[in-house]
């Protein structure tokens, strides 16, 4: 199995601040990495697919970058209703496996 | 509106069973591949299976090969899910999700699946 591992864990930033989530495949993905957005009893939300394609609706502040085995979600100004738990997937084959999570917190 | 919405969920002893139903509408259900998604309580997201738009291709995680089944009524525009031989740790949030080309896109409310032991 593909294993998907965040870092960090957690991080707290303010308002207005420039934040990085990385994630790291254990073999080639390709392009085959998703993001997703889950805040507290809500169901996760797609943010960005095939490692930079911003999903209809989603604020331009995010972004996403890497191919291979190391990818990046960045958040170029962070808002309030930022504050969530961040997860990337590789879809590139089964099981398709999501990184442990990464809580944004806002200070 | 493009929905998912599940259902089926519940109190199970340790043993049992339980199908899990979600139910499409808005779009082309019989389109897209499908998948069931978990979330134990308290933790990260847990891809469970997947099933091809026509019903021919299905995969699973280990964990669940062997006692769940995925499978499809696209005429119902509905996936289903068959939980036998349930554990403890099985307990989770179940969510399903449609596929739109590498990434899912609709996610269902979710359904909570209990299993004491």
């Amino acid at each position: 199995d593909i294993q998907m591992t965040q870092s960090p864990p957690s991080l707290s930033a303010s308002v207005g601040d420039r934040v990085t989530i990385t994630c790291r495949a254990s073999q080639n993905i390709g392009s085959y990495l998703n993001w997703y957005q889950q805040k507290p009893g809500k169901a996760p939300n797609l943010l960005i697919y095939s490692v930079s394609i911003l999903q209809t609706g989603v604020p331009s502040t995010f972004s996403g970058s890497g191919s291979g085995t190391d990818f990046t979600l960045t958040i170029s100004s962070l808002q309030p209703e930022d504050s969530a738990t961040y997860y990337c997937q590789q879809t590139y084959t089964t099981p398709r496996t999501f990184g442990q999570g990464t809580k944004l917190e806002i200070k | 509106e493009v929905q998912l919405v599940e259902s089926g969920g519940g109190l199970v002893q340790s043993g049992g069973s339980l199908r899990l139903s979600c139910t499409g509408s808005g779009f082309s259900f019989n389109s897209y591949w499908m998948n069931w998604v978990r979330q134990a309580p308290g933790k990260g997201l847990e891809w469970v299976a997947d099933i091809q738009d026509n019903g021919r291709e299905r995969n699973y995680v280990d964990s669940v090969k062997g006692r769940f089944t995925i499978s499809r009524d696209n005429a119902e525009n509905s996936l289903y899910l068959q939980m036998n031989s349930l554990r403890a740790e099985d307990t989770a949030v179940y969510y399903c999700a449609r596929r739109r080309l590498y990434g899912f896109d609709v996610w269902g409310q979710g359904t909570v699946v209990t299993v004491s032991s």
